[in-house]
C-alpha cells in the first residue's frame, strides 16, 4: 500500500530555533499534501494545504511566516517552524494524496515537536 | 460551523461485543467522502473505511461497517467482535471538493475494549 515517511519523529528544540519536518511520499506521486497540528487529546487540525509547484493555502489564524511549507516535487513537502516557542509544542502529522483513488489518503507517522 | 460532529468522547465495549460509533456531517456538496480513522496511542492514522457520497450501499471492510444514512447526515462506524486491539482513538472526516480535497475531522471518540 501506500506509504508516506515523516522525519523526525521526535524534536526537541530550544525556543528561538528553527525546525524543519519532511513528509515524503514513497511510492505514489502527491500532487497535493496536507499538514495538521494535533494538540493532546484533541482532533487533527488542518494547518495547510501544500500543491506541488505552487504557494501553500494556510488556513485561518495559522501564521504563513511562521510555518513555512514548501512542496518542491510531487514526493516531497517540508514544514519549517520558524523561532519556535514553547506554544508551538504540539505534534505534526503530513497527509499525502493519492488523486487516484476517492480514499487515497496516506498519513506519515506523526513529529513530536517539543521547544524548550 | 462544526463540519464533522461525534457526540461520544468516550465508549466502553466489551470484548467481542458490536460497538457504533457516532458521526453527523454537515455540507452543501453533492460530492463528498467520509472517512474513519483510527489513532492508536503511537498517533499513526490508520484508515478503516470509506463511504462516497454517491455510493448506493454500505461500505464494508472487514470488522469495519459504515451505517450511512445520507437523509440524516449520518456516517456511523460499526466495529464487529470488538477486540483489546481496537482501544484507540477514532476520528470521522468528510472530504469536500470546496475545501481543496482536505480531511476535516470531528473531535473523535475514544474507545476502550475491556475483557
Amino acid at each position: 500500500g501506500a506509504v508516506v515517511s515523516q522525519h523526525p519523529s521526535r524534536v526537541i528544540c530550544k525556543s528561538g530555533t528553527s525546525v524543519k519536518i519532511e513528509c515524503r511520499s514513497l511510492d505514489f506521486q502527491a500532487t497535493t499534501m496536507f499538514w495538521y497540528r494535533q494538540f493532546p487529546k484533541q482532533s487533527l487540525m488542518l494547518m495547510a494545504t501544500s500543491n506541488e509547484g505552487s504557494k501553500a493555502t494556510y488556513e485561518q489564524g495559522v501564521e504563513k511566516d511562521k510555518f513555512l511549507i514548501n512542496h518542491a516535487s510531487l514526493t516531497l513537502s517540508t514544514l519549517t517552524v520558524t523561532s519556535a516557542h514553547p506554544e508551538d509544542s504540539s505534534f505534526y502529522i503530513c497527509s499525502a494524496r493519492d488523486s487516484r483513488v476517492n480514499y487515497g489518503y496516506t498519513f506519515g507517522s506523526g513529529t513530536r515537536l517539543t521547544v524548550v | 460551523a462544526q463540519k464533522i460532529t461525534q457526540t461520544q468522547p468516550g465508549m466502553f465495549v466489551q470484548e467481542k461485543e458490536a460497538v457504533t460509533l457516532d458521526c453527523t456531517y454537515d455540507t452543501s456538496d453533492q460530492s463528498y467522502g467520509l472517512f474513519w480513522y483510527k489513532q492508536p496511542s503511537s498517533g499513526e492514522m490508520i484508515f478503516l473505511i470509506y463511504q462516497g457520497s454517491y455510493d448506493e450501499q454500505n461500505a464494508t471492510e472487514g470488522r469495519y461497517s459504515l451505517n450511512f444514512q445520507k437523509a440524516r447526515k449520518s456516517a456511523n462506524l460499526v466495529i464487529s467482535a470488538s477486540q483489546l486491539g481496537d482501544s484507540a482513538m477514532y476520528f470521522c472526516a468528510m472530504r469536500e471538493v470546496n475545501s481543496g480535497y482536505a480531511l476535516n475531522f470531528g473531535k473523535g471518540t475514544s474507545l476502550l475494549v475491556t475483557p
